[in-house]
């Protein structure tokens, strides 16, 4: 079975450009979490979709946003990119969303954005 | 590969040790506890899980202790081999209406051969 796959994995931007990510989950995985990780700042979730509508959401500012198609395949986007988004975005998939029951999250490599 | 963290705490041990990597979560009202393996240039790799139920679970050269009274998680590798040299991640499951993931600061884990 193939495991998460991200796009880019490497993508360099400037600053006040915007940013698309792909993620595509493991194949009858419905649910897709994303994180930024940081070096100052460790592992940070943004947000959880399920069949296509957003479940949970992290502390992060409105530039950040995304979305799930009906294949479970999910996109986030930066708007308005600032240098401290440089970060490496990771992708989690599940069979169900975190919450309804204890199910193991699958990472994908990441990608590694970096703005200058 | 990629830097996972420059300024991680670090446990150096030498091939065939026993490992403790410990981890102080925050909230006492998680009831589910994961331990993650992240190795350069990947996403980190699930190893073993534990509900709040337990206070010990062991898998494959791996046992997880939880201590809910301190708020302590820790990860036991027995005969530590170099091919466990990683950054090791405690996450816990809480929050609200909902649960999200909050994952600990790593430790970076060298074994020495």
């Amino acid at each position: 079975k193939a495991g998460v796959t991200q796009t880019p994995r490497y993508l360099i931007k400037t600053r006040g450009q915007q940013v698309t990510l792909s993620c595509s989950p493991i194949s009858g995985h419905r649910s897709v979490s994303w994180y930024q990780q940081t070096p100052g700042q460790g592992l940070q979730f943004l947000f959880e979709y399920f069949s296509e509508t957003q479940r949970n959401k992290g502390n992060f500012p409105g530039r950040f946003s995304g979305r799930q198609f009906s294949n479970s395949r999910s996109e986030m986007n930066v708007s308005t990119l600032e240098l401290g988004d440089s970060a490496l975005y990771l992708c989690a998939s599940s069979l169900t969303p975190t919450g309804v029951s204890y199910n193991e999250q699958f990472f994908g490599p990441g990608t590694r954005l970096t703005v200058l | 590969g990629e830097s996972v963290g420059l300024h991680l705490p670090t446990l150096s041990v030498q091939e065939g040790d026993n490992s403790i990597i410990n981890c102080a979560y925050s909230n006492s009202a998680s009831d589910y506890f994961i331990w993650y393996k992240q190795e350069s240039g990947k996403g980190p790799q699930f190893i073993i899980d534990i509900r709040s139920n337990m206070d010990k679970r062991q898998g494959q050269r791996v046992t997880v202790l939880l201590n809910k009274t301190v708020k302590h998680l820790s990860l036991q590798i027995a005969a530590t081999q170099p091919g466990d040299s990683a950054v090791y991640f405690c996450a816990e499951n809480s929050g609200p209406g909902g649960f999200k993931t909050i994952f600990g600061a790593g430790t970076r884990l060298f074994v020495k051969a």
